[in-house]
């Protein structure tokens, strides 16, 4: 089993379209959660950090779910500029700087 | 502020060859890391620093080596390079300790002949 795990893609949406992506883990003592955002031939930025509570930044809504080991991301009234790939990050449990990166869900939002 | 810069962007070597590939950051962080990033693949970490004067491991090393004399730089240098080690790399830093936020830089993408 990977260490960490995302929805194979790519997900074709319409513009303004409501998409999610989940994302597992496996590692219990994991101690911090991340959603990056990838363009197309582009460095990873960082979209948004996971908190136990939930979080929200615009129309990104994140969540964590520590018991059933899975994040998930929300990504509401899509734009096209949405488009890229998302990729889940993981950080923790051996020292605090094992980061291990999901493959990614790529997105295309279409006109 | 400048960010992580990396440099070259692109290389070509041939098999056996060998290189350096050169990672900056002026935001005065403490950690940094090497990632590779084969096609349709996730990132992989190949070193990682905590600091000047130290580095570690992480999950594919072999055919690569670091070093941190100072805080900004963290250079990566490939020894006999293979094919296998044609990829995208990008370096990143985060501040403070702990598991925290990666900067990256726009990667340098090598391609072994």
């Amino acid at each position: 089993r990977k260490e960490v795990e995302q929805d194979p893609g790519p997900f074709n949406v319409p513009e303004g379209a409501t998409v999610a992506f989940n994302c597992t883990y496996s590692n219990s003592a994991s101690q911090s959660f991340f959603w990056y955002r990838q363009d197309c031939r582009k460095e990873p930025k960082l979209l948004m950090s996971v908190y136990s509570s939930g979080n929200e930044d615009g129309r990104f809504t994140a969540q964590l779910n520590r018991a059933s080991q899975y994040i998930s991301l929300l990504i509401r009234d899509s734009k096209l500029s949405d488009s890229a790939t998302y990729l889940c990050v993981v950080n923790g449990g051996t020292g605090g700087f094992k980061t291990i990166f999901g493959a990614g869900t790529r997105l295309f939002v279409k006109a | 502020n400048a960010g992580v810069t990396q440099t070259p962007k692109f290389q070509v070597l041939k098999t056996g060859q060998s290189m350096t590939l050169q990672c900056a950051q002026d935001m005065n962080h403490n950690s940094m890391y090497w990632y590779r990033q084969d096609p349709g693949m996730g990132l992989k970490l190949i070193y990682y620093s905590v600091g000047a004067g130290i580095t570690d491991k992480g999950e594919v090393p072999n055919g690569y080596n670091v070093s941190r004399s100072t805080t900004e730089d963290f250079p990566l240098r490939l020894e006999l390079a293979a094919p296998s080690q044609t990829s995208v790399y990008f370096c990143a830093s985060s501040g403070g300790q702990g598991a925290r936020e990666q900067y990256f830089g726009p990667g340098t993408r090598l391609t072994v002949t």
